[in-house]
């Protein structure tokens, strides 16, 4: 079993619409989560970090949900600039330098 | 400022053949992260620097891999004898002190072992 696992996607997203995905993690030691975004052929860029208590950035929302292991990114208002490959990380418990990283849930948003 | 640089940024070898993939991280970032991404796939985990050490080498997939760090800068991975199955693309990251979560990326160097 891969320690973080994603739905690859994609998800397809009229343009001002919501989408939501998640992100398990099987390392219940983890202690930190984030959220990095991929374009295609491009390099990753952390997009945010997420919060035991949630947190939002502007129209994106992150939630940690620890009992069930899991995290997720919602996306309010999408804009054709937010097609990407989303990218879940999860900071190992073990090695403080290791972040275990999800191969991704692609999102296309059409016009 | 400039980010982190690779190279090469393409790599076409021969399967058996030796390849030194270079990774040049953003000035002050002491942390530096060394990934593999096949097609389709997630980034894997290679080996990370602190410094010039490496306190955690378990990522990377046999001992055709080393990867080495000097004067706190400068990294290079190592694939001795490629195998097919190495065709990837290669990414480096850094990260400042206490902020490891926030890595910066580098292009990536595309390797193909034919």
């Amino acid at each position: 079993r891969k320690e973080v696992e994603q739905d690859p996607g994609p998800f397809n997203v009229p343009e001002g619409a919501t989408v939501a995905f998640n992100c398990t993690y099987s390392n219940s030691a983890s202690q930190s989560f984030f959220w990095y975004r991929q374009d295609c052929r491009k390099e990753p860029k952390l997009l945010m970090s997420v919060y035991s208590s949630g947190n939002e950035d502007g129209r994106f929302t992150a939630q940690l949900n620890r009992a069930s292991q899991y995290i997720s990114l919602l996306i309010r208002d999408s804009k054709l600039s937010d097609s990407a490959t989303y990218l879940c990380v999860v900071g190992s418990g073990d090695s403080w330098g290791k972040f275990q990283f999800g191969a991704g849930t692609q999102v296309v948003v059409t016009p | 400022g400039a980010g982190v640089s690779q190279s090469p940024s393409n790599k076409v070898t021969e399967k058996g053949k030796d390849v030194e993939l270079r990774c040049d991280p953003i000035s002050g970032h002491t942390a530096l992260y060394w990934y593999r991404q096949s097609l389709g796939q997630g980034l894997e985990f290679l080996i990370y620097f602190q410094g010039n050490s490496a306190p955690d080498k378990s990522g990377l997939p046999s001992d055709r891999f080393s990867a080495e760090r000097t004067g706190g800068s400068v990294s290079t991975l190592t694939i001795q004898r490629t195998q097919q199955e190495d065709s990837a693309v290669y990414l480096c990251a850094s990260s400042i002190p206490g902020q490891f979560h926030e890595q910066y990326f580098g292009p990536g160097t595309r390797l193909t072992v034919t």
